[in-house]
């Protein structure tokens, strides 16, 4: 069974650039979720897919995109690249959306410096 | 608004001891709760979980205890060894679908 990966491990951009960072689900998962997760802080949530559609979204502003393929591997997009957005981003992957509590698998993450 | 805090940044124990981590959240009605450890470079890794029709849940050498009333969750761990060193997350599902909510953090350092 593979895990859920990230990719790039780790990326440099400068303000107003844009970046993409990609997410292989676990085998089996359909789901995929999106984190934030600032130094020294706990993860935020910023927006859910199932199904290549998003479901669910955090408190993030539109400049956040994602995508999901139909192979369930997902994108995050973030656009205007601000030095806040400087942080490691969490992909997790589970078995199924809404309610259901089906564990979350996280990756290692991606650490965005904006610099 | 919604919000899950750990009443300690910081727990340093001494290898063999047992550890106890709290943690407080505000929605009440969230139902389902879960307790993560995050090592340095990675990601969170699940613990143990609980749903809110439960106090208490074992696992091989951890416990979790839900207090609704008081909205306090901790996460015990017994005779605690060198690589349970790492940030332990709680975090909860308040019903808004995948979303989990985390708190943010305490740090469990083990003296050997």
């Amino acid at each position: 069974e593979t895990g859920v990966t990230q990719s790039p491990t780790h990326l440099i951009k400068t303000r107003g650039q844009q970046v993409t960072l990609r997410c292989s689900s676990q085998s089996g998962h359909n789901t995929v979720s999106w984190y934030q997760q600032a130094l020294g802080q706990g993860p935020q949530f910023i927006f859910q897919y199932y199904r290549e559609e998003e479901n669910g979204r955090g408190n993030f502003p539109p400049r956040f995109s994602g995508l999901q393929f139909p192979n369930y591997s997902s994108e995050l997009n973030v656009n205007a690249l601000e030095l806040d957005d400087s942080a490691l981003y969490l992909c997790a992957s589970s078995l199924s959306p809404g309610r259901s509590i089906d564990e979350q698998f996280f990756g290692p993450g991606t650490r965005l410096t904006v610099l | 608004g919604e919000s899950v805090g750990l009443h300690l940044p910081t727990l340093s124990v001494q290898e063999g001891d047992n550890s106890i981590i709290n943690c407080a959240y505000s929605n009440s009605a969230s139902d389902y709760f879960i307790w993560y450890k995050q090592e340095s470079g990675k990601g969170p890794q699940f613990i143990i979980d609980i749903r809110s029709n439960m106090d208490k849940r074992q696992g091989q050498r951890v416990t979790v205890l839900l207090n609704k009333t008081v909205k306090h969750l901790s996460l015990q761990i017994a005779a605690t060894q060198p690589g349970d060193s790492a940030v332990y997350f709680c975090a909860e599902n308040n019903n808004q679908g995948g979303k989990l909510i985390f708190g943010q953090g305490t740090e469990l350092s083990v003296k050997p």
